[in-house]
């Protein structure tokens, strides 16, 4: 099984909502990975697990909650989030530390709309 | 940040190769240069990567200049399926932990 899925595929979601984005890959890797997408704009990175534990914050604000429950599952928690953050929410995952090259699987998104 | 550069877009047609640019004048001595595709509605999937020796794989191949601060992907005959954004990626390293840096990706047309 080499695939990364993301639930639910489109979330629409008010200011005041508290939402949570799922990921979940079986291929035994230990880093797993959020990135934002906007619309035409390459992917940019908001988190990164290594062995369950937050090693990368790229600065995301804090309505944005990552969390890793086991090294096969990824959440993302959303709270009163703004309508600047409508994109593509990308997870992906890689073998990590110990690998001389980890190639990224990515999932297909979940598409956020912020209203 | 390392960082690469290519065009905005390329168009190519159908079963005719495709050479896709990128520079990375930056890149440090020991970094790879790694390629993704991101097809339509789809996450990117990985295409192919290499340090300093030009590399093939069953999807395409990359030609690494030799001071490594350009590299160019060949697809060799583009079909309709290869139509996509290609980026090319270099890594960057924070607390021992490597996290890609996308370069604005090359939207490829593939014209029947």
């Amino acid at each position: 099984d080499t695939e990364v899925t993301q639930t639910p595929k489109h979330l629409v979601m008010g200011m005041t909502n508290k939402k949570s984005l799922k990921c979940e890959q079986h291929m035994g890797h230990r880093a797993m990975y959020w990135y934002k997408q906007k619309a035409k704009k390459p992917p940019e990175l908001m988190f990164v697990y290594s062995y369950e534990k937050l090693s990368i914050n790229e600065s995301v604000p804090s309505r944005f909650s990552p969390e890793c429950p086991n090294s096969s599952l990824l959440n993302l928690h959303l709270h009163a989030l703004q309508p600047e953050d409508s994109a593509l929410y990308l997870c992906a995952s890689s073998h990590g530390r110990g690998f001389t090259y980890n190639e990224q699987f990515f999932g297909p998104g979940t598409r956020l709309t912020v209203l | 940040d390392a960082k690469t550069t290519q065009p905005n877009s390329m168009e190519s047609n159908e079963e005719e190769p495709v050479h896709l640019p990128c520079n990375h004048s930056t890149i440090s001595g020991t970094d790879y240069i790694h390629w993704y595709r991101q097809l339509p509605s789809q996450g990117p999937e990985y295409v192919i990567h290499g340090l300093t020796s030009n590399v093939n794989n069953r999807m395409a191949s990359l030609a690494i200049a030799e001071d490594r601060k350009s590299s160019t992907l060949i697809l060799h005959r583009a079909t309709l399926r290869d139509a996509a954004v290609y980026y090319c990626i270099l890594r960057d390293r924070v607390s021992g932990t490597y996290k890609y840096i996308f370069g604005t990706g090359t939207r490829l047309k593939v014209l029947a």
